[in-house]
């Protein structure tokens, strides 16, 4: 079964619109959680990660302002994307580290701005 | 830098095999990975290696040169639902370090 859970699947919202994305370890703890953003038919690019406790360690040329990442606790950690915009339409992938596992992925959230 | 190749697409024929090639140049090395990936889904994880040599796991096999950089993926028997887009992905650190992953390689089965 599924270990890592996100949520919402699917969002449609307008331009200006704030959207958040929830990333859970299910039955582990994840002290680190990673965020991608895949664009169609390409490969996954890594945002940032996110540390239980303290900031997110954002990739380069990615925006911290624009891009909100919380990790309040060591099951979930939660992506904003903050008034987003046509171009910010993607398939955003989050993944918990379990250290006994592999890498494990949420199914993705395909955010689709108007 | 970090640098992991891999063909971009492949077409191989419904019940034959095909091999999947992953060269990489890391600044370290812990294990690398192999994913599957079907249109508008997220990776599931099919093979880890973190030693030299063959991982058999059913269909799928992944084999390691670490002196090489080198691994491939084999896929046997194949089936219309194995198409899909496969990515080798590499550890390049050891503790909670992200994957460092290829581009993919999409392949198509036909029939």
């Amino acid at each position: 079964g599924a270990v890592v859970s996100q949520h919402p699947s699917w969002v449609i919202c307008k331009s200006g619109t704030s959207v958040k994305i929830e990333c859970r370890s299910l039955d582990f703890q994840a002290t680190t959680m990673f965020w991608y953003r895949q664009f169609p038919k390409q490969s996954l690019m890594l945002m940032a990660t996110s540390n239980e406790g303290s900031k997110a360690t954002y990739e380069q040329g990615v925006e911290k302002d624009k891009f909100l990442i919380n990790h309040a606790s060591l099951t979930l950690s939660t992506l904003t994307v903050t008034s987003a915009h046509p171009e910010d339409s993607s398939f955003y992938i989050c993944s918990a580290l379990d250290s006994n596992q592999p890498q494990h992925f949420g199914d993705g959230t395909r955010l689709s701005i108007l | 830098g970090q640098n992991i190749d891999q063909p971009t697409e492949m077409t191989a024929t419904e019940g034959a095999i095909v091999q999947i090639n992953c060269t990489y140049q890391t600044s370290g090395f812990n294990g690398l990975f192999w994913y599957q990936q079907h249109a508008g889904e997220a990776p599931t994880f099919l093979s880890y290696n973190v030693l030299d040599g063959l991982e058999e796991k059913g269909r799928f096999s992944s084999f390691l040169s670490r002196s090489k950089g080198y691994s491939y993926l084999l896929l046997k028997e194949l089936q219309m639902k194995d198409s899909a887009s496969y990515l080798c992905a590499v550890n390049s650190n050891s503790g909670n370090t992200p994957l460092v992953f290829g581009k993919g390689t999409r392949l198509s089965v036909i029939a």
